[in-house]
């Protein structure tokens, strides 16, 4: 098994900029979970989906962010637009079950 | 509002002897808590896990405690390992869900 697969895993971005970032989950699993990670706050959910449904999206920070998971393989985190505060590690993870299995991150720098 | 505490941003230890990793949290409906590992440029792997209703957990090396009234839950680690040198991130969650509530990390650093 691949393991939750994360595109790109760097990008560089001008402020501004609408930004996306992709995931596939690890096939067979039924929750698909986005988080962010600061050194202030360490890992905060930003949203998840159950059976390709948004449950709770109330980590998402503003407006200016929004998720889709049009298919059991695939959700996208969008950034439109970003600015610097939001750069930041963000991980996708999957899970059925209590266990989230995490993907390797995007490390977004928004200058 | 962080409702998990990881308060040790840092820790070293010499190999071989033991790591004892905290984490606090405040909400008294958390009844589910595990703890992840993290390499640099790697996401997050489940380590150990433990339920409300135990008070320990053990796996090899790693045993979780729990302290219900304290709030408090501790890893150890024996003995420690060069390898064992990675962030240590504590989660928890209510009703046994997979909403998980992460705390900001401990790097853990073993001193060969």
């Amino acid at each position: 098994d691949a393991g939750v697969i994360q595109s790109p895993r760097h990008e560089v971005t001008e402020m501004g900029q609408e930004v996306t970032l992709r995931c596939k989950p690890i096939s067979g699993h039924n929750s698909l979970f986005w988080y962010r990670q600061t050194m202030m706050r360490g890992l905060e959910l930003l949203i998840y989906f159950n059976n390709n449904v948004p449950i709770d999206d109330s980590g998402m920070p503003e407006d200016r962010f929004s998720a889709k998971m049009p298919n059991a393989s695939f959700s996208t985190l969008k950034i439109q637009p970003s600015e610097p505060r939001d750069s930041a590690v963000y991980f996708c993870a999957s899970s059925f079950g209590i266990v989230n299995f995490f993907g390797p991150g995007t490390r977004l720098t928004v200058l | 509002d962080q409702q998990v505490k990881q308060n040790s941003p840092s820790l070293s230890v010499q190999e071989g002897r033991i790591s004892i990793l905290n984490c606090d949290y405040t909400n008294s409906m958390f009844d589910y808590f595990l703890w992840y590992k993290k390499y640099p440029a790697e996401g997050p792997t489940f380590l150990i896990s433990i339920s409300s209703i135990k008070d320990k957990n053990e796996d090899g090396r790693f045993t979780v405690f729990l302290n219900k009234s304290a709030k408090h839950l501790s890893l150890h680690i024996v003995p420690s390992q060069p390898g064992d040198s990675a962030v240590y991130f504590c989660a928890a969650s209510m009703n046994t869900g997979n909403q998980f509530y992460f705390g900001t990390g401990t790097s853990l650093t073993v001193i060969p």
